[in-house]
């Protein structure tokens, strides 16, 4: 079935460091990937998005490409902030008319000043 | 435009308790999702309706959960009774619909569930 493996957390890095969190995925068809943000406290909202191979979704500095012959959608952002301290998600939709998102667990990253 | 809203935002209840939790999903889109989260097991779906009918409920606990959609701007997760282990945070995200896998979820602001 499909899947998605993210790296695990927490990972901390300091102020204007480089930030690459790892995702791979195993799903069958056409996959459309995600990348989701949760901020303390509050809801998941969408970061970037992939709908087809090769495309590059960007946002806020960060950057992810659909890989499919890695399988692969690894999130970078070339210097995180203090303010990007949040927990993410890669998930995958499936083609079709199923809208479950398949998730991945989460990995919090800490941003020190 | 209005998210998804949520109530209540928190909710403090003893065991044994009936508890609703709430959900007015964004106008226009026609399919929900109830997601519960915790730091052990992290974000699991529960069950999600398309055009208000349930369509996948497997994520559902067991029998003292159950959800309901009886039209397109309201839907309710119902836990009776409820008990410590419940305690967590619930999300409910809707999306829009059509034959495109690639529509996003919006999530509302989750309702944070403590059972004493």
């Amino acid at each position: 079935g499909n899947s998605v493996t993210q790296m695990e957390g927490p990972v901390t890095l300091s102020e204007e460091a480089f930030l690459t969190i790892n995702c791979t995925y195993t799903a069958t068809g056409y996959p459309s990937l995600f990348w989701y943000v949760q901020y303390p406290g509050e809801g998941l909202q969408l970061l970037l998005k992939a709908t087809k191979a090769d495309d590059k979704g960007s946002n806020k500095g960060f950057e992810a490409t659909y890989r499919k012959e890695t399988t692969s959608f690894h999130l970078e952002k070339g210097s995180v902030q203090v303010s990007d301290s949040a927990v993410y998600f890669c998930a995958l939709s499936s083609s079709g008319n199923n809208r479950k998102l398949i998730w991945g667990l989460g990995t919090s990253l800490a941003v020190n000043p | 435009d209005a998210g998804v809203i949520q109530s209540p935002r928190h909710e403090v209840t003893e065991m044994g308790q009936e508890v609703t939790l709430r959900c007015k999903p964004i106008s226009g889109h026609n399919s929900l999702f109830w997601y519960r989260q915790t730091m052990m097991r992290g974000l699991e779906l529960l069950i999600y309706f398309n055009n208000n009918v349930p369509i996948d409920d497997s994520g559902m606990p067991e029998d003292r959960f159950s959800a309901k959609m009886p039209n397109a701007s309201f839907s309710t997760l119902k836990i009776q009774p409820s008990e410590p282990r419940d305690s967590a945070v619930y999300f409910c995200a809707s999306t829009q619909a059509g034959s495109s896998s690639n529509q996003p979820q919006h999530f509302g602001d989750g309702t944070r569930l403590s059972i004493l």
